[in-house]
């Protein structure tokens, strides 16, 4: 059966300090990847997605980055946290091979806060 | 672009009574796929159900069922008997049946249910 894994569950870092959130996926091969962010309980912005290894496409210009280095792994990075950084972030995936994971499929995301 | 409206930033509901969250989308497209997402205060997003616009019959999970009107761009949530555990946010996903970025989803802003015991 399919998985994804994500971590860390919290994480409080200064601001100016780097971030790494990680998120792999078990059971598939070559899903298509989602970072979101949810600030303040509402609705999902979409910051990154990826259909294939090495393949990152940005939705908003910010502060982070994207990279998969593995077919099941995704990586959410920044050199220097800001205060806006802060939220609550969820990975996820979904295929095309088969229609039950036509939707996403989320991770139990990470709260990050920037102090 | 594809746009999903919910009109109903909160609602509520008495236990053991049915409510309807409403969804509207924009598309120009023939062939698409709809979902609901449940979001309880874990935030822990979870798939309530899944609507494959090819098909006419209206999707139904146990106490959970749509009512998919595909020419008014319609995609409304029935949950009945309702229980404390659905109090949560629910959000409306629409998705493209193509391929290629296509694969997103797009969310509406959400609409956040309470259940009153």
């Amino acid at each position: 059966s399919q998985t994804i894994h994500q971590w860390p569950a919290t994480l409080v870092q200064p601001v100016g300090s780097p971030l790494s959130l990680e998120c792999t996926v078990e059971g598939t091969s070559n899903p298509n990847l989602y970072w979101y962010r949810q600030a303040a309980g509402r609705g999902l912005q979409l910051l990154f997605y990826s259909v294939g290894i090495g393949q990152i496409s940005s939705e908003v210009p910010q502060n982070l980055s994207a990279s998969r280095p593995q077919d099941r792994q995704f990586i959410l990075s920044s050199k220097k946290l800001l205060l806006s950084d802060s939220g609550f972030y969820l990975c996820a995936w979904n295929t095309m091979n088969r229609e039950e994971h036509y939707g996403y499929t989320f991770g139990s995301g990470t709260r990050l806060t920037v102090v | 672009a594809q746009t999903v409206t919910q009109s109903q930033p909160e609602m509520s509901v008495q236990e053991a009574e049915t409510v309807t969250l409403s969804c509207t989308y924009d598309t120009s497209e023939s062939d698409y796929y709809l979902f609901w997402y449940k979001q309880p205060p874990s935030r822990q997003m979870i798939l309530v159900i899944r609507q494959e616009a090819y098909k006419q019959q209206n999707a139904t999970e146990n106490r959970f069922s749509v009512n998919f009107q595909k020419a008014a761009k319609s995609f409304s949530l029935k949950i009945s008997d309702s229980q404390l555990g659905d109090a949560a946010m629910y959000f409306c996903a629409y998705r493209s049946a193509s391929g290629g970025s296509n694969y997103k989803l797009t969310f509406g802003k959400g609409t956040l249910l309470t259940v009153n015991p």
